[in-house]
């Protein structure tokens, strides 16, 4: 079993859709939770961190962590073509990052 | 501020054949980790180096191997390459080092083909 499972899609959304983008962890040492973007070709850039349980939002972006059940989402709202990348969720552990396999998304026009 | 940037973007060697890649961190950052990226794999921790000293160590054989400069920048070798080590070579760099709390800013990769 891999540490952190993410379901690969791809996923396909009209444009406006709000997306769901979702991660299990297996380890409960995990405390450090990322979101990161990749555009083909182009290397992950982070866009969501945090720490602890609960919610946090940027822009359209809504990062959600539930440690007891060792479940995390990224919600992306009035989703743009723009947005069409490969989404990674990452766990830290001990200085390194654990990443699931990625989403593909696509927000079609 | 420039960011993570790595040389060369792509190279193709043949199998037996080494590989030296480069990577210089954002300015004022310290550490320096490096991810192999795979279509099987997905992207998978190589090493961590913070201060010349290499902190961390992912699962991969000795042929894979890291240094850090004075400097903060970077280089990993892979020596007798087999079919298997074509991938995308990433760097990230943090401020310090990552006991999880850094957050890591990743280059654009070297994409390596092995022939």
């Amino acid at each position: 079993q891999k540490e952190v499972e993410q379901d690969p899609g791809p996923l396909s959304v009209p444009e406006g859709a709000i997306v769901s983008l979702n991660c299990t962890y297996s380890n409960s040492a995990f405390q450090y939770f990322m979101w990161y973007r990749q555009y083909s070709r182009k290397g992950p850039e982070l866009l969501m961190y945090t720490y602890s349980s609960g919610n946090k939002e940027d822009g359209r972006f809504t990062a959600q962590v539930d440690k007891s059940s060792k479940y995390i989402s990224l919600f992306i709202r009035d989703s743009q073509p723009s947005d069409s990348a490969t989404y990674l969720c990452a766990n830290a552990q001990g200085g390194k990052l654990i990443f699931g396999q990625g989403t593909e998304l696509s927000v079609k026009p | 501020k420039a960011g993570v940037t790595q040389t060369p973007r792509y190279l193709i060697k043949t199998r037996g054949q080494q590989v030296t890649l480069s990577c210089s961190p954002i300015s004022g950052h310290r550490s320096v980790s490096w991810y192999q990226q795979t279509p099987g794999q997905g992207l998978q921790f190589l090493f961590e180096y913070f201060s010349e000293t290499q902190r961390n160590k992912g699962n991969f054989p000795g042929r894979f191997s890291g240094r850090q400069f004075s400097n903060s920048r970077s280089e990993m070798n892979v020596s007798t390459l087999e079919l298997g080590d074509s991938a995308l070579y990433l760097c990230a760099s943090s401020l310090g080092p990552t006991g999880g709390q850094e957050t890591q800013y990743f280059g654009p990769g070297t994409r390596l083909l092995v022939l």
